[in-house]
């Protein structure tokens, strides 16, 4: 059973266009994290947010945490090749780790 | 720093059979996570080990189990081998097994296929 629904599920966009991904639960997150997946490539950690409403920005990437904590977006600005690959959010709630269903983007140059 | 390594890189098993795959953690850390990824899909957590013991399992059957070392290495071995088990195995280390925030580093898995 999937805790955190992710959508879209699959995207193919243009090099230089903007994009959201969404992650969302029908329970309240203590704390949230997003990652992203290589092909060939265990997940790497992108950002944690821990509070209502917070936002936080990796250079391209701006990620928003939800006001009640049960959701969450990534929106990238002006994509490259380089942000191919799956995007997952996940719910670490101790001593088990719950990922979400996935976004798999692909940038065309 | 080492980082996390997984071996072997790719099986191939039949049905019926049993598999063990192996995780080294990262320098450190006491706490390895499995988890088993379908093409496309986000990982599904397996279980969890905290210095040797089995602290947290995800919807597996017993034929799936583990091993944790006093070195915090880790195996994962599946019996009787079913095709849907075949997928990417990911391990993952992290520092402890406590933290809401604790950040997880994975290998690169273990490609399974089972015919």
């Amino acid at each position: 059973t999937q805790l955190l629904e992710q959508s879209p599920q699959f995207l193919s966009i243009q090099e230089g266009e903007n994009l959201t991904v969404y992650c969302n639960s029908s329970s309240v997150f203590s704390s949230l994290q997003w990652y992203r997946q290589e092909p060939g490539e265990g997940p790497v950690l992108l950002v944690t947010v821990v509070t209502g409403g917070e936002v936080k920005k990796l250079k391209r990437l701006t990620f928003q945490f939800g006001d009640a904590r049960k959701d969450s977006s990534l929106h990238i600005t002006a994509a490259q090749p380089g942000d191919t690959g799956l995007y997952l959010c996940a719910r670490p709630p101790g001593n088990q780790f719950y990922f979400g269903t996935g976004t798999s983007l692909t940038v065309i140059p | 720093e080492t980082g996390v390594t997984q071996s072997p890189t790719h099986l191939i098993k039949t049905r019926g059979q049993q598999v063990t795959l192996r995780c080294s953690s990262q320098s450190g850390h006491n706490t390895v996570s499995w988890y088993q990824q379908a093409l496309g899909q986000g990982p599904q957590f397996i279980f969890q080990y905290y210095r040797e013991e089995e602290n947290g399992r995800g919807n597996f059957p017993p034929r799936f189990s583990g091993l944790q070392f006093p070195n915090y290495s880790s195996e994962l071995n599946v019996n009787a081998l079913e095709l849907d088990d075949s997928a990417l195995y990911l391990c993952a280390s992290s520092l402890d097994a406590s933290g809401f925030t604790d950040t997880q580093y994975f290998g690169p898995g273990t490609r399974l296929t089972v015919l």
